[in-house]
């Protein structure tokens, strides 16, 4: 059974720094893994998406890299700005169940001005 | 012009009530979901209709029923609403002939009093 897992949990940094989530899951069979934002009170937004062949994704700031056979991915984050703060989650697209995304537990990140 | 759009945004009600919340996306996908957020963040899979057809029925209780009257709409009904019901439901829908990157709806989020 897929098992998503991120960490840390929460994350406090002041502005400016560069930062790095984590993400890991149990079952290497996937077809692709995404993150996503979520901001209070609000849907998810789509960041990255990498498919299982491809071992990177960019997208301004944001750098998403995979590495199917370990079962990690990381999103790393540039020159962290407050609006960064957010709740990110990322989700892997099994193969043998194709329809369904499996989340994480997100991890909270708070960006101090 | 939401891509993904839910009715109601807030939904409170009593123990024992029935009630529905709708969802509609404009962006020409064939599969649409539903997840629930409970009260630690974590994201699951309810349900999800592929061209109508119902093609995940993850372990929800019968008080619920998906309905998809046609490929751009997926509503869902909870009968006799309990307390545990309470959680913020997302609708979500993708194209199953593309990359799968999925696209969520604001949510709607549900008190049971």
């Amino acid at each position: 059974k897929q098992e998503v897992t991120q960490i840390p949990a929460a994350l406090s940094v002041p502005e400016g720094e560069n930062l790095v989530l984590n993400c890991s899951f149990t079952d290497s069979a996937i077809y692709n893994l995404q993150w996503f934002r979520q901001d209070p009170g609000k849907g998810l937004t789509s960041l990255l998406l990498i498919q299982s062949s491809q071992r990177e994704q960019t997208s301004g700031r944001l750098n998403a890299s995979l590495d199917k056979s370990s079962g990690r991915s990381t999103l790393y984050i540039a020159a962290s700005q407050p609006g960064d703060s957010a709740t990110y989650l990322c989700a892997v697209r099994p193969i043998d169940s194709s329809y369904k995304l499996i989340f994480g537990s997100g991890t909270r990140l708070l960006v101090r001005p | 012009d939401t891509a993904v759009s839910q009715t109601p945004k807030y939904l409170v009600t009593q123990m024992g009530n029935d009630k529905s919340i709708k969802c509609e996306q404009n962006l020409g996908h064939d599969t649409m979901y539903w997840y629930k957020q409970d009260s630690k963040k974590f994201l699951k899979i309810m349900f999800s209709y592929n061209n109508k057809e119902l093609i995940i029925n993850e372990t929800v209780p019968n008080r619920f029923s998906p309905k998809s009257p046609d490929k751009a709409h997926l509503n869902l009904h909870i009968n006799s609403l309990e307390l545990g019901d309470s959680a913020v439901y997302f609708c979500a829908s993708t194209y199953t002939g593309g990359a799968g990157k999925l696209f969520f709806g604001s949510g709607t989020q549900l008190s049971v009093l």
